[in-house]
Formats: structure tokens, C-alpha cells, sequence
């Protein structure tokens, strides 16, 4: 198996606090994703990474951002956690010339 | 963009039957990949099977095997001898070649297997 780590694996949290989720890796790969997975929209991007401090946008990123300070570390953060941010995150990982993507185990967040 | 559709949200079959799980997306690329994940209960993401867009040849791991119709842009997934094992989420995706290697998914399919 890949070598990711999601921490935490799951958590609670009230509207309107911070949250900051983290994907480790040791297998020294260049991309890293967060995802959300919801009931009827299948897995959709947040945000990617193609490098140290190197980030981009993906199609639901309002109300996220990142950062990625080392190869293997990638942080995902709710500024100010809402309702519609309960959801299940994975994060991701590729090669530059891979194909498959490897995925970590998830986290459940759950926002009241 | 690029879209991936999965039109059918839930399908079942018999233990050691044979059922396809359809998939069809939209890209204006020539050069691409598709894969098929399975996601059982655990929430584990698992690669069941990719495809190049290159290859002409559909691919084949073990009891799973894909229809590619380029052309017509659809990516079936054929499970034969199902196995209990099976049942789970079964989620399309689409990948272009380069691009930050992002993968589009699709709404999935989730497998029931019946004795």
C-alpha cells in the first residue's frame, strides 16, 4: 500500500471554527490532492499541489485553501467551517509520470 | 471541462453472474486515461482497472474487464463470477495526460451482490 496518512480520521466541529486536516506521505511523489466525497457528486477537487508551495485551484475550492511547506505534507484548511463542509476528504497522490493515483484512508468531518 | 457519467446509482446481481457497470464522459483530448475505482464499505479508494486512450486494446485484470469505445466516449466495466467481495461503490474517472494529472469523477454506482 501507498504510503499516505490522513489525520485525523475523523472529527466534529461547531460552524464558524478552524479546521486544519493533514495528508502525510513517504513516498516522495509530486502531486498531492484533497477531495471531497459527497452522496450524489461522487469525488470532486478542492485544491492540488504539483510541488513544494506549489498549489492550485480545483472546481470546489470556496472556503478552503492549502499549503504545502514539505514534499511529503499537505494541509488543508477550513478558515471558518460551515454546514455544507460536512463531508468525507481524501487526499491523494501521483507521479509526474504515473497514471494511478494513490488515496489515503479519508476523513470524516462533520460540522454542527 | 470534462465530465464523467455514471447513470446508474445503484444495479445488483447474482453471486457468479456477470454484470457491466456503464460509464460516459466528454473531453475534447485526444490522449487520456480512465480508471475504474471500487470503494467498499471500509471507504478505501481501490484501482480496479485502468485504460490508456492510445491503446486500442480493451484491458483486462482477472475477472474484470472494460468495453473502451473511443469514439463513442463510453467505459464499461464487465465483472464476471461476482463475488461477495465485490459489492461496494464502483466510481468512474477521467484523467488527461499532464495537466497536474487531476482526476474527474463520476457520481458512482454502488454494486449489490445476492446470494
Amino acid at each position: 500500500d501507498a504510503g499516505i496518512t490522513q489525520s485525523p480520521r475523523h472529527k466534529v466541529t461547531e460552524t464558524g471554527t478552524p479546521v486544519t486536516l493533514r495528508c502525510h506521505q513517504t513516498e516522495n511523489h509530486r502531486y498531492m490532492y484533497w477531495y471531497r466525497q459527497d452522496p450524489g457528486h461522487g469525488l470532486r477537487l478542492i485544491h492540488y499541489s504539483y510541488g513544494v508551495k506549489d498549489t492550485d485551484k480545483g472546481e470546489v475550492s470556496d472556503g478552503y485553501s492549502v499549503s504545502r511547506s514539505k514534499t511529503e505534507d499537505f494541509l488543508l484548511t477550513l478558515e471558518s467551517a460551515t454546514s455544507s463542509q460536512t463531508s468525507v476528504y481524501f487526499c491523494a497522490i501521483s507521479e509526474s509520470r504515473g497514471t494511478e493515483a494513490f488515496f489515503g484512508q479519508g476523513t470524516r468531518l462533520t460540522v454542527v | 471541462a470534462q465530465t464523467v457519467t455514471q447513470s446508474q446509482p445503484e444495479m445488483s446481481v447474482q453471486e457468479a453472474e456477470t454484470v457491466t457497470l456503464s460509464c460516459t464522459y466528454d473531453t475534447s483530448e485526444s490522449d487520456y486515461y480512465l480508471f475504474w475505482y471500487k470503494q467498499p464499505p471500509s471507504r478505501q479508494m481501490i484501482l480496479v482497472i485502468r485504460q490508456e486512450a492510445y491503446k486500442q486494446q480493451n484491458a483486462t485484470e482477472n475477472r474484470f474487464s472494460v468495453n473502451f469505445q473511443k469514439a463513442a466516449k463510453s467505459f464499461s466495466l464487465k465483472i464476471s463470477d461476482s463475488q461477495l467481495g465485490d459489492a461496494a461503490m464502483y466510481f468512474c474517472a477521467y484523467r488527461k495526460t499532464g495537466g497536474g494529472n487531476k482526476l474527474t469523477f463520476g457520481t458512482g454506482t454502488q454494486l449489490k451482490v445476492e446470494l
